[in-house]
């Protein structure tokens, strides 16, 4: 069975500081991957993907991911956060791109 | 285009009263999919269809029926509504190919 775990519930960040959301997943084969966002009251939109190729995958509004086999992980970063930042985040992995697990989101707090 | 949208956008209901909550995409989608979101739980897969006339279980499809009749719409039906399906429903669809899901904006369903 697929799941996908983010460790961290809640993330505090200074604006312009760096920014790294964890994500693991269980899968039994090379996964698809995914990360969204999700503004307050806002359906969720889709930052970056990974299912084959260059393991370090760069999405929409300045945001990358890396794809790490050994550690089962999908780590999302940005090198400096705006305030515009602030939201959640989800993780969703599955073997396609359709009946996708996400993890339970990490909210992300930006501080002037 | 309009992309994914959903009605009615809040919606209160009764204990034991039915109510269908309506998906339409304008991308000439093949998938479309039904999630419910709870707070710390993520989202969950309700039902998805893979095609015009087509639907298929998801993680919790109990309480809920689907129908796509045609290829631009996807409803969600609730024949007795309890309290346990007060959750915030997502619409989505997708090409095949690992593209990603595109995300309605969300139905608020209270059930009291």
């Amino acid at each position: 069975a697929q799941s996908v775990t983010q460790p961290d519930i809640h993330i505090t960040v200074s604006e312009g500081a760096s920014l790294e959301l964890r994500c693991n997943y269980s899968y039994g084969a090379t996964p698809y991957l995914f990360w969204y966002v999700q503004s307050p009251g806002q359906g969720l939109q889709l930052l970056l993907k990974y299912f084959s190729g260059d393991t370090l995958v760069q999405g929409i509004k300045g945001f990358e991911a890396e794809f790490k086999r050994s550690q089962s992980s999908f780590n999302l970063r940005k090198p400096s956060v705006h305030w515009s930042d602030a939201a959640e985040y989800f993780c969703a992995v599955g073997a396609n791109d359709y009946k996708l697990s996400f993890g339970a989101g990490t909210t992300v707090t930006v501080r002037a | 285009n309009a992309g994914v949208t959903q009605t009615p956008k809040f919606r209160v209901l009764k204990t034991g009263q039915s109510m269908t909550l309506l998906c339409a995409q304008d991308m000439n989608h093949e998938y479309m999919y039904w999630y419910r979101q709870d707070p710390g739980m993520g989202l969950r897969l309700i039902h998805y269809s893979v095609g015009e006339g087509t639907t298929a279980k998801g993680e919790v499809p109990d309480g809920y029926n689907v129908s796509r009749l045609k290829k631009q719409n996807f409803l969600l039906g609730l024949e007795s509504a309890a309290p346990s399906q007060t959750s915030v429903y997502f619409c989505a669809s997708s090409y095949s190919g690992g593209v990603g899901q595109f995300f309605g904006p969300g139905t608020r369903l209270t059930v009291l």
